[in-house]
């Protein structure tokens, strides 16, 4: 069975860029996580969706982030304009509510802004 | 804020030895999840244990949980150099929720 997939692996870009991210969630479940990893501030959660709803937007660092899950097999993470500190491996997790919480995480993007 | 906090931040030991690393948090949960990161990779959930449990075990992992303390242990036996990681606890942040908080981790080296 395919895992979370993220793309693109690594994305190098300079200031003041676009940058999108991308996840497809395992299929059937329904609940999206992404997150946020650096070594200063460790793994933090940004957003997360259920059933295709945002439910908690309040880890979103600033108006520079926006996510959407247009559907159930797919969702963007969108940083305009980046900035050098947004540099940090950004993961999507996926889960089904009412599993006990537990969430299956993707490779990660490794973001580096320039 | 509820947060895991894993303890020690690095272990370094030998293969074959027992690895065991602590995680205290700070409100009441339901339950309590361990997951693992090997380098460059994404977490992989590696056991969850329920508030009224006081242990399991996986494998190789045997897992103690004591709400009275706050606290959870993850023991590793007969530790191999694939065990080399980095092990973080995580907690819902309100008692049922699906929103996970991550402790900063213990990385753990396994030396042949």
């Amino acid at each position: 069975d395919a895992g979370v997939i993220q793309s693109p692996r690594h994305e190098v870009t300079e200031m003041g860029q676009e940058v999108t991210l991308r996840c497809k969630p395992i299929s059937g479940h329904n609940s999206l996580f992404w997150y946020r990893q650096t070594m200063m501030r460790g793994l933090e959660l940004l957003i997360y969706f259920n059933n295709n709803v945002p439910i908690d937007d309040s880890g979103m660092p600033e108006d520079r982030f926006s996510a959407k899950m247009p559907n159930a097999s797919f969702s963007t993470l969108k940083i305009q304009p980046s900035e050098p500190r947004d540099s940090a491996v950004y993961f999507c997790a996926s889960g089904t509510s009412g599993s006990g919480n537990t969430q299956y995480f993707g490779p990660g993007t490794r973001l580096t802004v320039l | 804020s509820q947060q895991g906090e894993e303890d020690p931040q690095a272990l370094s030991i030998q293969e074959g030895e027992n690895a065991t690393m602590n995680c205290s948090y700070k409100t009441s949960i339901n339950n309590l999840q361990w997951y693992r990161q090997n380098s460059g990779r994404g977490l992989v959930h590696l056991i969850l244990i329920r508030s009224n449990e006081r242990e399991k075990h996986s494998g190789r992992l045997r897992v103690t949980l004591d709400t009275s303390k706050k606290s959870s242990s993850l023991l590793i036996t007969a530790s191999r150099a694939a065990d080399t990681a980095s092990y973080f606890c995580a907690t819902p942040l309100i008692q049922g929720a699906q929103k996970l908080v991550f402790g900063q981790g213990t990385r753990l080296t396994i030396n042949p």
